[in-house]
């Protein structure tokens, strides 16, 4: 199966909460990070990247964590809204492999 | 600016037969990469493409097959329909080679296949 993984398939929070996906990745040369929302019915949606020269990026109201040590990769969204409710992948450059790889995905649902 | 456009939205097929879905990229965009989605599987690479050229190619069947034209549009091909085949096949752009240029690829909204 696929490195790239999500160790929750779901995810329910309180609208106003902060919310918080994980991803985990086996591939230690991965130098390159994303995570896509996607909504019912839409294609993927670029929310925010990480190269791996960093720990931390931030974003309106989502921050990307990025824990070489342990090849864990996190999506912080402050203040979540019914708006953020879709499924969140995160996916890896491999680089040699010239393609990205995506995780399985983690639905958020956003209760009002 | 308009968005990927991917056409038709939806397709209906029977076993054994083929099917041609297409995918216009980003204005400017030259690099178009394929994607199948199913529940099981979740996004699966099919190829990239660049200039007319397949880069890259996932681990799929010969009977998936693309091209590109000289205006960056994209076109894939499945042949020999199979009942596995029903999912979802994103189309995604970007500037660049997915890789050397590191550029964000943005999706179309898809095509959905079933195969009956």
């Amino acid at each position: 199966g696929e490195s790239v993984g999500l160790h929750l398939p779901t995810l329910s929070v309180q609208e106003g909460d902060n919310s918080i996906i994980n991803c985990a990745y086996s591939n230690s040369a991965s130098d390159y990070f994303i995570w896509y929302k996607q909504e019912s019915g839409k294609g993927p949606q670029f929310i925010i990247d990480i190269r791996s020269n960093m720990d931390k990026r931030q974003g309106q109201r989502v921050t990307v964590l990025l824990n070489k040590t342990v090849k864990h990769l996190s999506l912080q969204i402050a203040a979540t809204q019914p708006g953020d409710s879709a499924v969140y992948f995160c996916a890896e450059d491999r680089g040699s492999q010239g393609n990205l790889i995506f995780g399985k995905g983690t639905k958020l649902s956003v209760k009002p | 600016k308009a968005g990927v456009t991917q056409t038709p939205r939806y397709l209906i097929k029977t076993r054994g037969q083929q099917v041609t879905l297409s995918c216009s990229p980003i204005s400017g965009h030259r690099s178009v990469s394929w994607y199948q989605q199913t529940p099981g599987q979740g996004l699966q690479f099919l190829f990239e493409y660049f200039s007319e050229t397949q880069r890259n190619k996932g681990n799929f069947p010969g009977r998936f097959s693309g091209r590109q034209f000289s205006n960056s549009r994209s076109e894939m091909n499945v042949s020999t329909l199979e009942l596995g085949d029903s999912a979802l096949y994103l189309c995604a752009s970007s500037f660049g080679l997915g890789v050397l240029a590191k550029n964000i690829q943005y999706f179309g909204a898809g095509t959905r296949l079933s195969v009956l």
